[in-house]
Formats: structure tokens, C-alpha cells, sequence
């Protein structure tokens, strides 16, 4: 089956400790990015990426990075900068057309929660 | 900037009703996509509906269609003959086309209920 696959679905993280979430697709998509969502809210954009080996910041990356090294994957580090890492966290995967990137498809997610 | 708004933050429907829910928007730019999208207990998001808003045909997608008034930047959605499995958070979103220029700005959702 073709789709987006994140792991893990729950995520325990220490004070002061990286964490990296997995998100895997086979769509064949170029393009992909990771969202957070906190409780009450829509989704913010955390980094995105076109093309391997080059991503850019969204409106909150700070305290995350990312690496691009395949097309099918785009992992989310989530470090000790970040202060309050606790939220839902979701990635996605899209076509890059011609009018520029296109419609977003979604993972299932991961819980994330600081112990 | 560009803003997507929800103004209704819970909505109910009878079940096999029709409900609408809401959704302004603000670009500056003439060519972009909406969406929605549903999130259900799971909490995966996944696609409703899309319009380009170059297209003056209203999207149909099975139950759910919208309402597209790009001049008022209105983007409503129509869900029909309501069903238990509708019940979720519905989040509208815009994308200006041309990727580079912006990114899928979401809305605060609608938390839409069923009742049987």
C-alpha cells in the first residue's frame, strides 16, 4: 500500500535528551513536512523540504532539525533547545507541481511527552 | 498575511442531517488551493475536499461539497445525509499556488459532533 508511515506513535523524552521521530513515505512524493499540533489548535509548520538534501524553516523551527537524505524520508529531531516539546507531531508528503506544491497527504502522527 | 478563520468552534448535526461549517480566508494572491481536511479520535488528518480557486465549479466529493465565493473569500462546507463517522475536527486550509510564495496555512478547526 502506498502512504506516509511515522514512527513511533508514542514518544517519552527526557530533560535534555534529542529525540528523533521517523516519517517514511512511498508515494514518490518530492516534497515533505512536519507540523505540530498542540491541543485546541491547527497544525504549524515546523520545516520543509522540496528535494533532497535541502529543506527550510517554517514558522517554528526553532529548538528542531531536519535531514533530507532520501526522498522517501524525513526525520524531525526534536532537542534539548526545544523547550516545550510536548504536542502532537504530524508529517507529510506532497507533489511538486506546476503550480508549486500541491496538496498535502498525512501520517498518523506521533504523540510526543516529556517526562 | 494570509489568515484562515473557523468562527464556529463546536457544531452538532442530527444524524442523516446536513450541517455547514464555516471558513473565511484572507490572500493576497488570485491563484490558490483550499482544503478540507478531517481529523477524526485517530488524529491522522486526511483529505476531504480541494478546490482550485481558478475553478468557478463548487468541489463534490460524494456527501461533502463547498461552497466557493472567492470574491467574498468564503469557503463553506456542506456535509449531507450526516453520518456517525463524520464526527471529528474539521480544519479548512489555503495554499497559495506557486509553493514557494507560502505554506498550507490551517485554520482552528470545527469540533463537529453526530447525534444518532
Amino acid at each position: 500500500d502506498g502512504g506516509i508511515t511515522q514512527s513511533p506513535k508514542y514518544l517519552f523524552r527526557k530533560e535534555g535528551q534529542n529525540v528523533t521521530l521517523s516519517c517514511e513515505q512511498n508515494l514518490n512524493h518530492d516534497a515533505m513536512y512536519w507540523y505540530r499540533q498542540d491541543p485546541g489548535q491547527g497544525l504549524r509548520l515546523i520545516y520543509y523540504s522540496q528535494i533532497v538534501n535541502d529543506f527550510q524553516k517554517g514558522d517554528i523551527a526553532e529548538g528542531y532539525s531536519v535531514s533530507r537524505e532520501k526522498k522517501e524520508s524525513f526525520p524531525l529531531t526534536v532537542t534539548s533547545a526545544q523547550k516545550n516539546p510536548t504536542a502532537f507531531y504530524l508529517c507529510a508528503s506532497s507533489i511538486v507541481g506546476k503550480g508549486g506544491r500541491e496538496t498535502q497527504y498525512f501520517g498518523p502522527g506521533t504523540r510526543l511527552l516529556v517526562l | 498575511a494570509q489568515t484562515v478563520t473557523q468562527s464556529q468552534p463546536e457544531m452538532s448535526v442530527q444524524e442523516a442531517e446536513t450541517v455547514t461549517l464555516s471558513c473565511t480566508y484572507d490572500t493576497s494572491e488570485s491563484d490558490y488551493y483550499l482544503f478540507w481536511y478531517k481529523q477524526p479520535p485517530s488524529r491522522q488528518m486526511i483529505l476531504v475536499i480541494r478546490q482550485e480557486a481558478y475553478k468557478q465549479q463548487n468541489a463534490t466529493e460524494n456527501r461533502f461539497s463547498v461552497n466557493f465565493q472567492k470574491a467574498a473569500k468564503s469557503f463553506s462546507l456542506k456535509i449531507s445525509d450526516s453520518q456517525l463517522g463524520d464526527a471529528a475536527m474539521y480544519f479548512c486550509a489555503l495554499l497559495n499556488y506557486g509553493g514557494s510564495q507560502g505554506n498550507l496555512i490551517f485554520g482552528k478547526g470545527t469540533k463537529l459532533s453526530v447525534k444518532p
